[in-house]
């Protein structure tokens, strides 16, 4: 069953703009981890933030995780057109065991 | 260093048929998880194998089966193929299953279409 939820399903932006997508989940959780995928192909791991951490960041992406509100969110600055893709959300509940995968967001991107 | 790598790309079996996915992990890297992705969703998990154990499985029936090698490389078995059962088949790597946090770096899926 999935644990996340994304909001939204689905995001259309132009070039340059910012995107944030938002993840929603259910239990307790050791970390949480944001992937993309492309056009159906393997999953590319973005960024974890552990469940003591509040806020993160990795190049043109900052990931922010509310554990009080079971939430996080994605925001990716200065889009590109390369940057449209699917995005997952997943948490793993303790270390080391299964990841919970969200239902995606398909972020697209427009030159 | 090579990263997972997952055999073959592409597979269309019949109903009924049996299936066997290969997957090599990560240079390093002891632990494989097997996950379903059927078209628009996301990822379910299978399960997983550490030391060529099956340590922990998702809601998948009996049909669904695995082995891990001494190699650390690792096979997904399903018998009596099912329409449904039509999916990307995803292997991720990771380093000590249930002792450490570590990134789950994923290959790229087979595809396997059952007619």
């Amino acid at each position: 069953s999935q644990q996340g939820e994304e909001d939204p399903q689905a995001l259309s932006i132009q070039e340059g703009e910012n995107a944030t997508m938002n993840c929603s989940y259910k239990t307790s959780i050791n970390n949480l981890q944001w992937y993309r995928q492309n056009s159906g192909r393997g999953l590319v791991h973005l960024i974890l933030i552990r469940s003591n951490e509040r806020e993160k960041h990795s190049g043109r992406l900052r990931v922010t995780l509310d554990t009080s509100k079971k939430s996080s969110s994605l925001l990716i600055t200065a889009s590109r057109a390369a940057d449209t893709a699917s995005y997952f959300c997943a948490t793993e509940e303790t270390s080391g065991s299964r990841l919970t995968f969200g239902e995606g967001t398909q972020l697209t991107v427009n030159p | 260093d090579a990263g997972v790598t997952q055999s073959p790309t592409h597979l269309i079996k019949t109903r009924g048929q049996q299936v066997t996915l290969r997957c090599s992990p990560k240079s390093g890297h002891d632990t494989v998880s097997w996950y379903q992705q059927a078209l628009g969703q996301g990822p379910q998990f299978i399960f997983q194998y550490y030391e060529e154990e099956e340590r922990q499985r998702g809601n998948f029936p009996d049909r669904f089966s695995g082995h891990q090698f001494p190699n650390y490389s690792s096979e997904l078995n399903v018998n009596a193929l099912l329409l449904g059962d039509s999916a990307l088949y995803l292997c991720a790597s990771s380093l000590g299953a249930g002792t450490v946090t570590d990134t789950q770096y994923f290959g790229p899926g087979t595809r396997l279409t059952v007619l």
